[in-house]
């Protein structure tokens, strides 16, 4: 079957533009969490969401992230005003439950 | 505050050799680990996970152990080939948490 999906795979953006990430996790996967990962280092979590509930936020780094999943399928991750910063590898993943995780290829955002 | 330390080196080894990556971990009580590989962009994919019960797991080449005195795992895999080179990542995760938090990984080099 498919796996997770994540569009665009590349993204740049000029500074102060708003950028929106877009996750298609794997049909019947309860869980979906959203992932920031810097060159070198691990996925950083951003927010998870069980079902359409957006359970945890607490890992979006300002009010400029903001990420929804309103039919408790497809979720999209915004940046809004993005900055350098800003600038990453965006991964989605989805579970059935708590336990492994199937993560997306990941968004390249490049902010200029 | 919780911290996980994979060697951020990369381990060079000849094929046919046993690799083994260590992670480490303080100020966390985690009630499960997982390992995940993670190839150039790409995103990461699950390999094992091991409960804070369990001493030791396999799966084929793949061994983990899991010290929760020594709050170290390890992973090994045997007979290693040069298709197993990639950056692998720990992740901890506990029973009261969805959420997964990642080490920075290590890359692994197999030689032919």
């Amino acid at each position: 079957g498919a796996g997770v999906s994540q569009s665009p795979r590349y993204k740049v953006a000029k500074r102060g533009q708003d950028v929106a990430l877009r996750c298609d996790p794997i049909s019947g996967h309860v869980s979906l969490f959203w992932y920031q990962q810097a060159l070198g280092q691990g996925p950083e979590f951003l927010t998870y969401f069980q079902n359409e509930a957006q359970l945890d936020k607490s890992g979006l780094p300002s009010d400029r992230f903001f990420a929804e999943r309103p039919e408790g399928s497809v979720s999209t991750l915004k940046i809004q005003r993005t900055q350098q910063e800003d600038s990453a590898v965006y991964l989605c993943a989805s579970s059935f439950w708590r336990d492994e995780q199937y993560f997306g290829p990941g968004t390249r955002l490049t902010v200029t | 505050s919780q911290k996980i330390e994979q060697n951020s080196e990369a381990l060079n080894i000849q094929e046919g050799k046993t690799a083994t990556l260590t992670c480490n971990y303080t100020n966390y009580s985690p009630a499960y680990l997982q390992w995940y590989r993670q190839d150039p962009g790409r995103g990461p994919v699950f390999l094992l996970l091991i409960r804070e019960n369990e001493k030791e797991k396999r799966k084929e080449r793949l061994k983990v152990t899991f010290d929760t005195t020594l709050k170290q795992s390890l992973f090994h895999i045997t007979a290693s080939q040069p298709a197993d080179s990639a950056t692998y990542l720990c992740a901890l995760g506990g029973d009261s948490s969805y959420k997964l938090i990642f080490g920075s990984g290590t890359r692994l080099l197999v030689r032919p």
